[in-house]
C-alpha cells in the first residue's frame, strides 16, 4: 500500500524556538495533505488542509500564523510550529491523499506521526 | 453535517474469538466510509473502505466490515481476535467541505483489548 514519511518522529524543543515537520508520500503522488494533531487517549483533529501549489486551508480555531504549511511538491508538505511553547505539545500526524480512480476511490494515508515536546 | 459514532470507547475480546467494533453514521446522500487502526505512538493505518458495490468489505489483517444502510452502520469484525490486533481503531466519514473538496471526519475511537 501506499507509504507516507514523517520526519521526525520525536522533537524536543525549548518554548520560543521554531520546528519544522516533514511529510513525504513515497510511493505516489499528493496533490491533497492533511496535518492532524492528537492529544492523549483523544481521536484526530484536523489542522489544515495543503493543496500543492496553493495557500493552506486552516480549520477554525488554527492559527494560520503559529502554524505555518508549505506544499511545495506533490510528495512534500511541511509544519512548522513558529515560537513554539509548551500547549504545543502534542502528536502531529500528517495525511496525504492518494487520488486512485479519478478522485472517486481515494484513500487517505497516514504518516507515523511527530511526538513534540515543548519544555 | 456528516458523522460517525462509535458507541464504545473500549472493547475486550478473548483472543481467538470473534471481534466486532460498532460504528454508526450520519451522513446526507452516500456515505463514504473508512476504518483506521493506530497502535500506540504511532499514526493511522488504513484498514478498509466502503465506497459503493457490496455491502460487506475485506480489508487489511483479515479485517472486514459490513455496510447497513438501513441501520446506518458500518461495523468491523473479525472472525478470531489476535493479541496483536490490540489497538485503537477509528470509523471515518468522508465530509465534502465545498468546491469539490473533502476531508475526513473520525469517530472518538474505540480501544481494542484481546486477552491471551
Amino acid at each position: 500500500g501506499a507509504v507516507v514519511s514523517q520526519h521526525p518522529s520525536w522533537v524536543i524543543c525549548k518554548s520560543g524556538t521554531s520546528v519544522k515537520i516533514e511529510c513525504r508520500s513515497l510511493d505516489f503522488q499528493a496533490t491533497t495533505m492533511f496535518w492532524y494533531r492528537q492529544f492523549p487517549k483523544q481521536s484526530l483533529m484536523l489542522m489544515a488542509t495543503s493543496n500543492e501549489g496553493s495557500k493552506a486551508t486552516y480549520e477554525q480555531g488554527v492559527e494560520k500564523d503559529k502554524f505555518l504549511i508549505n506544499h511545495a511538491s506533490l510528495t512534500l508538505s511541511t509544519l512548522t510550529v513558529t515560537s513554539a511553547h509548551p500547549e504545543d505539545s502534542s502528536f502531529y500526524i500528517c495525511s496525504a491523499r492518494d487520488m486512485g480512480l479519478a478522485g472517486v476511490a481515494d484513500t487517505q494515508y497516514f504518516g507515523p506521526g511527530t511526538r513534540l515536546t515543548v519544555l | 453535517a456528516q458523522s460517525v459514532a462509535q458507541p464504545e470507547d473500549q472493547v475486550n475480546v478473548a483472543e481467538g474469538n470473534p471481534l466486532t467494533v460498532k460504528c454508526t453514521y450520519s451522513v446526507s446522500g452516500n456515505p463514504y466510509l473508512f476504518w483506521y487502526v493506530q497502535y500506540p505512538n504511532r499514526g493511522l493505518q488504513f484498514l478498509l473502505k466502503y465506497i459503493t458495490g457490496d455491502n460487506l468489505v475485506k480489508g487489511s489483517y483479515g479485517f472486514e466490515a459490513e455496510f447497513n444502510k438501513s441501520q446506518t452502520s458500518f461495523h468491523l469484525k473479525k472472525p478470531s481476535a489476535l493479541v496483536s490486533d490490540s489497538a485503537l481503531y477509528f470509523c471515518a466519514v468522508r465530509t465534502f467541505t465545498g468546491a469539490g473538496s473533502y476531508q475526513l471526519t473520525f469517530g472518538k475511537g474505540t480501544k481494542l483489548s484481546v486477552i491471551p
